[in-house]
């Protein structure tokens, strides 16, 4: 069936640093993407998404990068903080009704 | 303007039992969706409600059923619970066709014993 899928399920950096969290997808019919933060105890907070008529796109100290040729979605996070531990997810969707996740990548932040 | 709001916030169930789970949707958002999320893993859709009808539904069996009401508020039936269903129980609302504006709850959290 099709998936979406995170690289790599843990991700350590240094507060300050840059992170990037990487995604594969393999719905070559899927439209629209997204990045969820998950914190404990929470449900998934929206990030930023993403068309898939485009390749790039730009947020607050976040940038998502879209590759369709190759099926992949990144997420940079720009300067670390402490804040920005959490599970990160990847969703994607070709319709109107249903999001489809990834496992999700859990971003520990070092002090 | 308030969130998703799900209830109860935790709970335990026995093998074979029924549960019901709640939730209230945003303010103006029209769109009920359920999504089960097992522990170390990302949401799976179950389904999704609109104008108090079945709008769609992921590969969960039948004893998985819901209602949207008129407020637009929604339940989550489970009717004979197997251990697999312990799981964080999601819920998110929106105006149909809009992921920009889709805002999850906090979940409930689901233990079969």
């Amino acid at each position: 069936g099709e998936s979406v899928g995170l690289h790599l399920p843990t991700l350590s950096v240094q507060e300050g640093d840059n992170s990037i969290i990487n995604c594969a997808y393999s719905n070559s019919a899927s439209d629209y993407f997204i990045w969820y933060k998950q914190e404990s105890g929470k449900g998934p907070q929206f990030i930023i998404d993403i068309r898939s008529n485009m390749d790039k796109r730009q947020g607050q100290r976040v940038t998502v990068l879209l590759n369709k040729t190759v099926k992949h979605l990144s997420l940079q996070i720009a300067a670390t903080q402490p804040g920005d531990s959490a599970v990160y997810f990847c969703a994607e969707t070709d319709n109107d009704y249903k999001l489809s996740f990834g496992a999700g990548t859990t971003v520990t932040v070092r002090a | 303007e308030t969130g998703v709001t799900q209830s109860p916030t935790h709970l335990i169930k026995t093998r074979g039992q029924q549960v019901t789970l709640r939730c209230s949707s945003q303010s103006g958002h029209n769109t009920v969706s359920w999504y089960q999320q097992a522990l170390g893993q990302g949401p799976q859709f179950i389904f999704q409600y609109y104008r108090e009808e079945e709008n769609g539904r992921g590969n969960f069996p039948p004893r998985f059923s819901g209602l949207q009401f008129p407020n637009y508020s929604s339940e989550l039936n489970v009717n004979a619970l197997e251990l697999d269903d312990s799981a964080l129980y999601l819920c998110a609302s929106s105006r149909v066709g809009d992921y920009y504006g889709y805002t999850f709850g906090s979940g409930t959290r689901l233990t079969v014993v």
